[in-house]
């Protein structure tokens, strides 16, 4: 089945850009997201792309996919406190178009 | 006007008992879908619905049954809970032939003690 692998942790300064990756195994992937989850709360869709997008803005947010190396990026400018969370991506499996596969979540700290 | 509720928020109770979730969308949406996230944050499918209809069945105890009497509404219940059932239960539901991902509902915490 499809893994989709984030590194656990990313701590940055108020003000600075962060940018939290995602790495996926099955290349057909056709639409891949971006959630936020705050604590104790459910998950809230950031952003999306599809497969033939390489580049998404978003106010904020900006998306990078590079399908040749199967990576994902979510890059947020100006990080803010109200930014810590943690972020997950999640993409569709093959040939179940509804069936969305998250990945490991990467929790983005927001520090002074 | 919440998008997707689910009830109870928190629920406790002890080994061997059988409990429910409920879950509700009022946004038109026809699939419905319920997830599991452990105690490291891991999302993992567990069922998925389509117009009542059972699509997605992933490798789940048989102790837990899904059950769908309208496309607004899809209930999960956990027979013979064990400690190991312990999580966060989400609920989300999708439009198929829209597909801008997902809505979540804001979870159950199941705690078995």
């Amino acid at each position: 089945g499809e893994d989709v692998e984030q590194s656990l942790f990313l701590s940055v300064r108020e003000g600075d850009s962060s940018v939290i990756n995602c790495t996926y195994t099955d290349s057909s992937s056709t639409y891949l997201y971006w959630y936020k989850q705050e604590p104790g709360a459910g998950l809230q869709l950031l952003t999306y792309i599809f497969s033939n997008m390489d580049m998404k803005q978003d106010q904020r947010l900006t998306v990078l996919l590079n399908k040749k190396d199967k990576h994902l990026s979510l890059r947020i400018a100006d990080t803010q406190t109200g930014d810590s969370a943690i972020y997950f991506c999640a993409v569709t499996a093959t040939g179940t178009a509804s069936k969305l596969t998250f990945g490991t979540g990467t929790r983005l700290q927001v520090t002074l | 006007d919440t998008a997707v509720s689910q009830t109870p928020k928190y629920l406790v109770t002890q080994m061997g008992n059988d409990k429910s979730i409920k879950c509700e969308q009022n946004l038109g949406h026809d699939t419905m879908y319920w997830y599991k996230q452990d105690s490291k944050k891991f999302l993992k499918i567990m069922f998925s619905y389509n117009n009542k209809e059972l699509i997605i069945n992933e490798t789940v105890p048989n102790r837990f049954s899904p059950k769908s009497p309208d496309k607004a509404h899809l209930n999960l219940h956990i027979n013979s809970l064990e400690l190991g059932d312990s999580a966060v239960y989400f609920c989300a539901s999708s439009q198929a032939s829209r597909f801008y991902g997902y809505t979540f509902g804001s979870g159950t915490r199941l705690t078995v003690v």
